[in-house]
């Protein structure tokens, strides 16, 4: 089983759609990250949280603790949030490691 | 605006060549990683580094070296490329227990 777990692994919806992508992980973090790929590889770090809820645009992601779940939703889905959507979990150790999701593909049809 | 760069997006070599790929930072950042990235598998963590001339062995280590001489640039060394080193390679960096900011990755083939 792997540490941190991602559903759906794809995810297809309409332009306006109320997206959500799952996350569960179940080592100790030190804070859980949401990323973003866009296709031809580049990610971009979306969300570092450890507690509660952060909002950014059309995007929120919230993280509960004692149950070891974070969401992603995006509100308002448009066809250029068609992306690949990476669940990380920041290890509580020395270094900060993340350990990976399997990632979501999203894709939001016009 | 650019914060990590990766020297090359796609590179092809040759089995038996010796690669280097290089990652540089502006950030200032203490921590450095390497990843690779395959269907199926996600992205997966070769070495990292937290300070200058310092390595750990991340989860998939053989095969590959990495250099940190510099606290800007870490660079992740295929010794002897084989066919099963065809990937994409991510650089990140960031503060200890920070927001990890990535490179775009660098297409490796390996013929």
């Amino acid at each position: 089983k792997n540490e941190v777990e991602q559903s759906p692994q794809n995810l297809t919806a309409q332009e306006g759609e109320f997206i959500t992508i799952n996350c569960s992980y179940s080592v100790g973090i030190s804070a859980l990250h949401w990323l973003q790929q866009h296709p031809g590889g580049g990610i971009v770090s979306l969300f570092m949280l450890s507690s509660g809820k952060k909002k950014h645009g059309r995007l929120i992601a919230t993280i509960n603790i004692q149950e070891k779940h974070s969401s992603l939703h995006i509100t308002a889905s448009h066809p250029r949030d068609s992306a690949v959507y990476i669940c990380a979990a920041g290890i509580i150790q020395g270094a900060q490691k993340l350990v990976f999701g399997q990632g979501t593909r999203l894709t939001i049809n016009p | 605006d650019v914060k990590v760069t990766q020297s090359s997006r796609y590179l092809v070599k040759r089995t038996g060549e010796k690669v280097f790929l290089e990652c540089v930072q502006d950030m200032d950042h203490e921590n450095m990683f390497w990843y690779r990235q395959d269907p199926g598998l996600g992205l997966r963590l070769i070495y990292f580094s937290y300070d200058v001339k310092m390595k750990e062995k991340g989860d998939i280590p053989e095969g590959y070296s990495v250099s940190r001489e510099k606290k800007e640039r870490f660079s992740l060394i295929l010794e002897s490329a084989s066919t099963n080193q065809t990937s994409m390679y991510l650089c990140a960096s960031s503060y200890p227990r920070g927001r990890g900011d990535f490179g775009a990755g660098t297409r490796l083939s390996v013929l």
